[in-house]
């Protein structure tokens, strides 16, 4: 079936340092991928999107990046922050289904 | 513009027995999708929902079900519960013109 693998499940950097999360998904059929910031306890909220005509997004500290022949998407954070200690998922949606990755807690040491 | 709703927030129930949970979309969101929510399985998706109809679904069991209502509020059901249906259920509603996930605060669902 469909499958989102989602890279690394843990993640701790330093205040300052940019971090990278990976993910391959397998559907073919996928044509939009969004990435949720999950706080704890809290519900999960969209931080930046991509569709699968474009190959690179940017909104501030945050870009998305979109490898449609491989199969990859990767979500960069720049001069991170405290406040960007969360989860993480990486999701891919097509056929009126939206699969997500298994999450990476980011730690962002002050 | 009010958000997701979800009740109850919080439920307790023992194994056979059986919970229904709602869902009420942000006003004008025809799509409304259910997400299992576990600490070592992350969010696996259940159903969507769009005027009413199934239009997708995830790997579960026939326990698991749902529907949606003219209004687009929904509801989805477990029956014969298992200890390890104990999880928090997220509902998700989804306006036309993006495929950007609203989700709710979800209901914490405990099987003893």
């Amino acid at each position: 079936g469909e499958n989102v693998e989602q890279h690394p499940s843990t993640l701790s950097v330093q205040e300052g340092d940019s971090a990278v999360i990976k993910c391959t998904y397998s559907d073919s059929a996928s044509n939009y991928f969004p990435w949720y910031k999950q706080e704890l306890g809290k519900r999960p909220q969209l931080i930046i999107d991509i569709r699968s005509n474009v190959g690179e997004k940017k909104d501030q500290r945050i870009a998305v990046t979109l490898n449609k022949t491989a199969k990859h998407f990767s979500l960069h954070i720049t001069e991170t922050q405290p406040e960007d200690s969360a989860v993480y998922f990486c999701a891919a949606t097509g056929g009126f289904k939206t699969i997500f990755g298994a999450g990476t807690r980011l730690f962002v040491k002050a | 513009k009010a958000g997701v709703t979800q009740t109850p927030r919080y439920l307790i129930k023992t194994r056979g027995q059986q919970v229904t949970l709602s869902c009420s979309p942000i006003s004008g969101h025809r799509s409304v999708s259910w997400y299992q929510q576990t600490p070592g399985q992350g969010l696996q998706f259940l159903f969507e929902y769009f005027s009413e109809t199934q239009r997708n679904k995830g790997n579960f069991p026939g326990r698991f079900s749902g529907r949606q209502f003219s209004n687009s509020r929904s509801e989805m059901n477990v029956s014969t519960l298992e200890l390890g249906d104990s999880a928090l259920y997220l509902c998700a509603s989804s306006g036309a013109t993006t495929g950007e996930l609203f989700f709710g605060e979800g209901s914490r669902l405990t099987v003893l």
